[in-house]
């Protein structure tokens, strides 16, 4: 069974820095790309970043991109976030998302998401 | 990159047929054949339930299906069930190496 299980979520004072991960477990973790997506509290999702699965292609939203850092380390089957110099918008539910095995262009298995609230 | 446009509810009634909506640009939808829709019931994670404009993933019942024209996309739901009362959001790839999502429909089960 597919599983992405999200970690590392929490309260982070505006400016501060927080580390996300993902575990994935049930498929062989290096033969997909995976994103980060993120809703804030009632509202929408919004993509955040993508990496495909050797690392060498990395893309991230305008509203982010600067601030965050998308990683992988297929040895230890995992995903990472790193967001430095949060802001109060950065404030949602962050999910991982691998891109669909049947199509390079939508996202097949979403965890549960973990949730960043940015405030001081 | 703005967000898809879709409305921001629809409703109908158990065994009717309802349509969502999603409006892009030549940019997104219009550009690529890469429309998904996702199903999202509350507190939960989202769910895949149309990839690649008008294809069904495994599990997924043939009463959703998909369809796009110019730079809109539709997900159509058949015969209606109550567990179908959810949020649905459109996505599309972009000519930004991106992604973008609508802002989301709430789909109500009368």
């Amino acid at each position: 069974e597919v599983q992405l299980v999200e970690s590392g979520g929490g309260l982070v004072q505006p400016g501060g820095s927080l580390r996300l991960s993902c575990a994935a477990s049930g498929f062989t973790f290096s033969n997909n790309n995976v994103n980060w997506v993120r809703q804030a509290p009632g509202k929408g999702l919004e993509w955040v970043a993508y990496i495909n699965t050797i690392g060498t292609a990395i893309y991230y939203a305008d509203s982010v991109r600067g601030r965050f850092t998308i990683s992988r380390d297929n040895a230890e089957n995992s995903l990472y976030l790193q967001m430095n110099s949060v802001r109060a918008e950065d404030t949602a539910v962050y999910y991982c998302a691998r891109v669909s095995s049947s199509s390079g262009w939508s996202f097949d298995y979403w965890g549960q998401g973990t949730l960043v609230t940015v405030s001081s | 990159q703005s967000a898809l446009t879709q409305p921001a509810s629809v409703s109908g009634s158990p065994g009717q047929s309802i349509t969502i909506s999603c409006t892009g640009t030549s940019s997104d939808i219009g550009g690529f054949n890469y429309v998904s829709w996702y199903q999202q019931h509350p507190g939960k994670a989202p769910k895949l339930m149309i990839y690649d404009v008008s294809k069904r993933p495994s599990g997924v019942s043939n009463r959703f299906s998909g369809s796009k024209s110019g730079n809109s996309a539709s997900l159509t739901i058949s015969g209606l069930q109550s567990e179908d009362e959810a949020d649905y959001y459109c996505s599309s790839y972009t000519i930004s190496t991106t992604w973008v999502f609508g802002g989301g429909t709430k789909l109500t089960v009368l």
